[in-house]
This record gives structure tokens, sequence and C-alpha cells, in this order.
């Protein structure tokens, strides 16, 4: 079983529709949790941090963390075609030893 | 936030041969890391690279395989020696960005291996 398990996507959804992301997790020990996105052609980019259960919303964008049910997911409103890209969840236990899932590919169709 | 790049930024290689990469940071770091992104799976650490001191090694990760300098605190070069075409794959450097344990990082623009 993987660490993390990320749903494998691709996911293609019209413009201005809402993306749902969503990766499990296997390590309760787990504690602090981040979103990252990657263009193509480009090295990942930190879009979402958080380290507590519940919702942390950064305008269109919002994380979701359920430690209990070691689950996490990020959520984008009114998504753009500048969304297109690759979406990678990551999490760490107390170090900079991060965890990725494999990634869920979005585009976003004007 | 830390500006990063690599060289080259893409390579087409032979197997048996090696391939230096280069990762230049426009400040001072502390840590690097070095990561391999295969078509389909997760970003993998193969390394952390500490400024005067040996890189240290994740598990599946070896030196001979992967030799890794650290001369200064904003340059590091990853060697990926005698490839196979098992090491075709995308190699990242990164470097640590904020969090109380630098869980968030900055990430290169990838290097683009393919070997035939």
């Amino acid at each position: 079983q993987k660490e993390v398990e990320q749903d494998p996507g691709p996911l293609s959804v019209p413009e201005g529709a809402i993306v749902s992301l969503n990766c499990t997790y296997s390590n309760s020990a787990f504690q602090y949790f981040m979103w990252y996105r990657q263009y193509s052609r480009k090295g990942p980019e930190l879009l979402m941090y958080t380290y507590s259960s519940g919702n942390k919303e950064d305008g269109r964008f919002t994380a979701q963390v359920d430690k209990s049910s070691k689950y996490i997911s990020l959520f984008i409103r009114d998504s753009q075609p500048s969304d297109s890209a690759t979406y990678l969840c990551a999490m760490s236990l107390n170090d900079y030893k991060l965890s990725f899932g494999a990634g869920t590919t979005v585009t976003v169709r004007a | 936030s830390a500006v990063i790049s690599q060289k080259p930024s893409r390579d087409i290689c032979q197997r048996g041969t090696s391939l230096t990469i280069q990762c230049q940071v426009d400040s001072q770091v502390t840590m690097m890391f070095w990561y391999r992104q295969q078509p389909g799976q997760s970003l993998t650490l193969i390394a952390t690279a500490n400024q005067g001191s040996e890189a240290t090694y994740e598990s599946g990760f070896v030196i001979d395989k992967f030799p890794i300098s650290r001369p200064n605190l904003t340059f590091s070069t990853l060697t990926v020696s005698n490839m196979s075409p098992e090491d075709s794959s995308i190699y990242l450097c990164s470097v640590v960005g904020g969090g109380p344990f630098g869980e968030t990082q900055y990430f290169g623009p990838g290097t683009r291996l393919l070997v035939l």
C-alpha cells in the first residue's frame, strides 16, 4: 500500500465548474499537508499549506483536511483555463521529507 | 521565495553514459534536495545535500549511482551514472521554504532525461 494515494484523474471540466481533488494517506502521524500545482514543463509550486483538520481558504482555493479519516481535499471554485495543471498532494511528519501523491491532471475547458 | 534554475533543461543520453545536472539558487540555503519524478509516479526524494558534508541518501538510492556535490550555499550537482532506460525521468532540485520544519519547498523547473 502506498503511503499517499491520490485520485489518478485526469479530470476535464468546463470553465466555471468546481474542481475537487482528493488524497488519502495511511500514516496517521502526518502533521503537515500541502497542495502543489505543476504546470507542464515546470517544477511544482506550493499552492496551499495547512497543519490542522478543517478548511483553509485562499481565494478560489479551499484545502480540507480530515485527520480522523486520513483524507485531504482541494477544491477550486470558478475554475479557469489557467488552472489547467497537475495537482500534487504532499504531506510530512515533522521534517522536510515530503510524501507526495502521484498527481491529478486537470484540464479546464474554455 | 527562492528562484531556482537547472541545467540542462532536457537531454537524451545513451545507456552506460553519465549526466551531471546543475542546480543554482538565487540565495544562500543550507539544505538542497534532489527528487526524481517518473511518469505517473510520485515525486521521490533521492538525497539531501548540505554544504560541507556528504549527501544523505534515501532508501533505494546510492552514492555510486547518484553522486552529489554541494560546493557552496547556492549550488549543487547531481550526476546520474551508468545510465539505463529506467533512469529516464524528470530530476528536480528544491530548497526549503517556510514552515517550522521546512516542509514547504521551492522547486526548480526540472531536467527531463531520456535514456536510449
